[in-house]
């Protein structure tokens, strides 16, 4: 089966850094995908991991462990508009159906406070 | 380019009747999924089709709901004889396939369903 925890909530302060978690335990691995999902609106992709290692693009970072299951995305000089749900997904090994449907944290609500 | 479209972007529907949620997937992609969002819980994976195929319906309840991507128009859900707890979001997501390399997956606005 796949589990996929992530804290619910987080508070950080505009112009700062702040790091939300992502630990999985998956029967495959094929590579994991931070997501924005502001409210009431559709995810928007952010980052894509697969080798061990960190990802920098911009403000936002990823990082990725495969032999803790362990991942975190880092956002650097927060703004107020980074408000939003912060999703972490894991793409299953590609499966003898031939998909790549992807198993979704219940997100953590990031607040940006001034 | 536009990105995924979804129509309706809000659906009322009464107890017993049927829903029909609408996907346009970018252009030049040719596979969608589609997945379930209920409040406080994370995206559920339903079924991922590509033209005319249904490739992985796992995630999809055994009973009154389907999907069709027909090699014209866009991919649709349908939900016959609704019920309250089938109200959530759905969302539409499509990839184009690259062999060997990331397929990220874009999604769309999503659909949210009241059943009344």
């Amino acid at each position: 089966g796949q589990n996929i925890d992530q804290p619910t909530e987080m508070t950080a302060t505009e112009g700062a850094i702040v790091q939300i978690n992502c630990t999985y335990q998956t029967s495959g691995f094929n590579g994991l995908f931070w997501y924005q999902q502001h409210a009431g609106e559709a995810p928007t992709f952010l980052s894509y991991n697969v080798l061990d290692g960190l990802e920098e693009k911009g403000r936002f970072s990823s990082f990725l462990s495969r032999s803790k299951g362990y991942s975190y995305l880092l956002l650097k000089e927060l703004q107020m508009k980074d408000s939003a749900s912060y999703l972490c997904a894991v793409r299953s090994a590609y499966s003898g159906a031939g998909s790549y449907q992807l198993t979704f944290g219940k997100g953590t609500k990031l607040s940006v406070i001034p | 380019n536009a990105g995924v479209m979804q129509n309706p972007r809000h659906l009322v529907r009464r107890r017993g009747q049927e829903a029909r949620l609408r996907c346009s997937p970018m252009k030049g992609h040719s596979h969608v999924y589609w997945y379930r969002q209920l409040p406080e819980e994370g995206l559920k994976f339903m079924v991922y089709l590509q033209k005319e195929n249904i490739i992985d319906e796992s995630g999809m309840p055994k009973e009154r709901f389907s999907a069709e991507f027909p090699k014209e128009g866009p991919s649709i859900l349908r939900i016959q004889q609704v019920v309250r707890g089938d109200s959530a979001a759905y969302f539409c997501a499509s990839s184009h396939p690259q062999m060997g390399r990331q397929e990220t997956q874009y999604f769309g606005p999503g659909t949210r369903l009241l059943v009344l």
